[in-house]
């Protein structure tokens, strides 16, 4: 593989139900992200990880929950699915440290909608 | 915090020159990044601005004012294929990368 990749490509989930979806860099990146998009919205900051073994707070980390065990996965977990949720999922990376991060590569995402 | 303003849509012919503006607040500045989406489509990167004046990359340039708390994505000789959607980006507070994004335009070229 090349870049990065994300699974599933789209999920229909009933409320309530726990979903983890996935994501996998190849690049050896340090940081990566989870980002939502809803129409009318852009692109909002669920969780980061600046290095393998830590991981942050977005600006709307509420019902999500994310682990960074080594450098190459990054997977999201939502523990009990609500409608609210259902959106598109995009996870990325960037590569270098400090202010020179700022170019983020992302994935194809994931189109999750929770019924 | 951090909010960024830039216009919902944009609409110009092929071959035209267009600017997407984008102005922000923020508690601390990184600068001011740019990507683009194609429908159904990943955000891919385009450009950063770290300091003040014209970066130009092909047919793109971007801007940055950081006196005045804006920027630019400067689009010429527009192809169909440019269509698309343009996010500018600042970092979040208190961190160089952890981006907070604009709603984003939609530019649409026409033939």
């Amino acid at each position: 593989i090349a870049g990065i990749t994300q699974a599933p490509t789209s999920q229909i989930l009933a409320a309530g139900r726990r979903m983890t979806l996935r994501c996998t860099q190849d690049m050896r990146h340090n940081a990566m992200y989870w980002y939502r998009q809803d129409l009318g919205l852009g692109l909002r900051l669920i969780h980061y990880s600046n290095t393998a073994g830590t991981t942050g707070k977005g600006e709307v980390p509420d019902g999500y929950s994310v682990s960074r065990a080594n450098t190459d996965d990054f997977p999201l977990t939502l523990a009990s699915a609500v409608p609210s949720q259902t959106s598109v999922y995009f996870c990325a990376s960037s590569p270098k440290q400090g202010t020179e991060g700022l170019e983020q590569f992302f994935g194809p995402g994931t189109r999750l909608t929770v019924l | 915090g951090q909010s960024l303003e830039q216009p919902s849509e944009v609409t110009a012919v092929e071959g035209a020159i267009v600017q997407i503006n984008c102005t922000y607040q923020t508690s601390g500045f990184y600068g001011l990044s740019w990507y683009q989406q194609h429908d159904g489509g990943a955000p891919t990167f385009l450009s950063y601005n770290g300091l003040d004046g014209l970066e130009e990359t092909g047919r793109f340039s971007s801007f940055l004012s950081r006196s005045d708390s804006y920027g630019y994505l400067l689009l010429q000789e527009l192809q169909m294929k440019d269509s698309a959607s343009y996010f500018c980006a600042v970092p979040l507070s208190g961190s160089a990368r952890q981006l907070t994004f604009g709603s984003g335009t939609q530019l649409t070229v026409l033939p």
